[in-house]
């Protein structure tokens, strides 16, 4: 079967970095997405890797190995604001989206 | 509007009882998705429509019907509501015509269904 295993609650520092882990067990690979969503609202595109390697985008980085089934965003100088779920998805063979059931991140003063 | 609105934001319904979300969009997306969200699982998609006057089946399509009359409009019906139909509802859309393509959520209907 098809499957997205993330951690399912992390929590951090202000001001800290964190890494959420994403790996994946699919029929095929065509691309990898990571969404935001805040507590009673729709997930937010944060990120799509296709290729191996790491993708920047401000306090935002998003790292794909295709050959090990693994991603991580990565979240730097975190803010109360990121406080929120993570959803990793994953586009397999036929290009159907394949969604891990998200991780819950708790920001601490 | 701008992005993508549902209707309604919440609603109780007793069991038995026919119901119909509304979802529309003004982004001239091609596809476009019905999903629901349970606590502990991932998004689970119930249809998906590739393009106006196409839909397909995703995930967990029994209990629900969808049609696709125009590009703008993608409602979801439940013909005879049961509990566990009780759920968070997304509709979303992709300017392509798959889902490899970057997906835009609407705000959701909070369904209970008692």
């Amino acid at each position: 079967g098809q499957n997205i295993d993330q951690p399912t609650e992390m929590t951090a520092t202000e001001g800290a970095i964190v890494q959420i882990n994403c790996t994946y067990q699919t029929s095929g690979f065509n691309g990898l997405f990571w969404y935001q969503q805040h507590a009673g609202e729709a997930p937010t595109f944060l990120s799509y890797n296709v290729l191996d390697g790491l993708e920047e985008k401000g306090r935002f980085s998003s790292f794909l190995s295709r050959s090990k089934g693994y991603s991580y965003l990565l979240l730097k100088e975190l803010q109360m604001k990121d406080s929120a779920s993570y959803l990793c998805a994953v586009v397999d063979s036929n290009y159907q989206l394949i969604w891990g059931a998200g991780t819950k991140l708790i920001i601490k003063p | 509007i701008a992005g993508i609105t549902q209707a309604p934001t919440s609603q109780i319904l007793a069991a038995g009882r026919r119901m119909t979300l509304r979802c529309t969009q003004d982004m001239r997306h091609n596809a476009m998705y019905w999903y629901r969200q349970d606590l502990g699982l991932g998004l689970r998609l119930i249809h998906y429509s590739n393009t106006a006057g196409t839909t397909g089946k995703g995930e967990v399509p029994d209990g629900y019907s969808v049609s696709r009359a125009n590009t703008d409009d993608f409602p979801l019906t439940l013909a005879s509501a049961v509990p566990s139909q009780t759920s968070v509802y997304f509709c979303a859309s992709s300017d392509g015509g798959g889902m490899g393509d970057t997906q835009y959520f609407g705000p959701g209907t909070r369904l209970t269904v008692l």
